[in-house]
C-alpha cells in the first residue's frame, strides 16, 4: 500500500534560518501530495499541495515540489519565523482512494 | 472556509463508559473521517464514512464505532472507554472524489482515567 517517510524531528533553528523537511513516499500511479501543519493545541490545516509532476505548491512562504523521479516532496521555506513553529505532516492521496495517507509529522522549534 | 466542527474540545470520562464524540461539517462534502493522533505514531485513520449510513473500518477500528445518520454528521462511539484510548481524536471531511484536500476540526482530547 502508500506509504510516506518525512524526516524525524524534532528541528530546532533559529529565526531566519532556511528550512527543509525532507519527504518520500510510494504509491501507485500518480498521487496527489500534500503538507499539513498543526499548531500547538489545533487541528490540522492544509499548507500546500500539489497534483502532478513537477507541479509546486506554495503558500505562506512554504514551498514544495512535486518530484516524480525521485518520489519526493521536500518542504521547503527560506527565513523562518517563531510563528512557524509546528509539527508539519507531509501527505499523499492515492488515485482512487478517499484516504491520505499521513507520515509521522516533524516537530519545528523555531527560537529567536 | 471549510468549517469541521468537532463538538468537545476536552473530555475526561471513566473506564467503562460510553463516550460520544460529534463532529460536524458544512461544506456538503461526502466524505468523512475520524483519526486518532498519538505522539510517535502520527495520524491513524480510525473509520470513514463516503455516504450517509455508509461506513469503512480504517487502520484501528477496534474499540469504536461509528454513526452517520447525517451527511453533515459523523460521530464515533466508544463502547466502553478504556486508558488506552486516552488520545487526541480528529474528524475530517473531504468532497468524493479521490486525492482531495481533507480538511480538519480542532480535535478533541480524550482522558479516560
Amino acid at each position: 500500500g502508500d506509504s510516506v517517510t518525512q524526516m524525524e524531528g524534532p528541528v530546532t533553528l533559529s529565526e531566519e534560518a532556511f528550512l527543509t523537511i525532507n519527504c518520500t513516499y510510494t504509491a501507485t500511479g500518480y498521487p496527489s501530495l500534500f503538507w499539513y501543519v498543526q499548531y500547538p493545541g489545533e487541528g490540522l490545516q492544509l499548507l500546500l499541495k500539489a497534483t502532478k509532476a513537477d507541479d509546486k505548491g506554495s503558500n505562506k512562504g512554504f514551498e514544495a515540489t512535486y518530484r516524480k523521479e525521485t518520489t519526493s516532496f521536500h518542504l521547503e521555506k527560506g527565513s523562518v519565523q517563531v510563528s512557524d513553529s509546528a509539527v508539519y505532516f507531509c501527505a499523499i492521496g492515492g488515485a482512487g482512494s478517499y484516504q491520505l495517507t499521513f507520515g509521522k509529522g516533524t516537530k519545528l522549534s523555531v527560537i529567536p | 472556509d471549510v468549517k469541521v466542527t468537532q463538538s468537545s474540545r476536552y473530555l475526561v470520562k471513566r473506564t467503562g463508559e460510553k463516550v460520544f464524540l460529534e463532529c460536524v461539517q458544512d461544506m456538503d462534502h461526502e466524505n468523512m473521517f475520524w483519526y486518532r493522533q498519538d505522539p510517535g505514531l502520527g495520524l491513524r485513520l480510525i473509520y470513514f464514512s463516503y455516504d450517509v449510513k455508509m461506513k469503512e473500518k480504517g487502520d484501528i477500528p477496534e474499540g469504536y464505532s461509528v454513526s452517520r445518520e447525517k451527511k453533515e454528521r459523523f460521530s464515533l462511539i466508544l463502547e466502553s472507554a478504556s486508558t488506552n484510548q486516552t488520545s487526541m481524536y480528529l474528524c475530517a471531511s473531504s468532497v468524493a472524489n479521490s486525492g482531495n484536500t481533507i480538511y480538519f476540526g480542532e480535535g478533541s482530547w480524550l482522558t479516560v482515567v
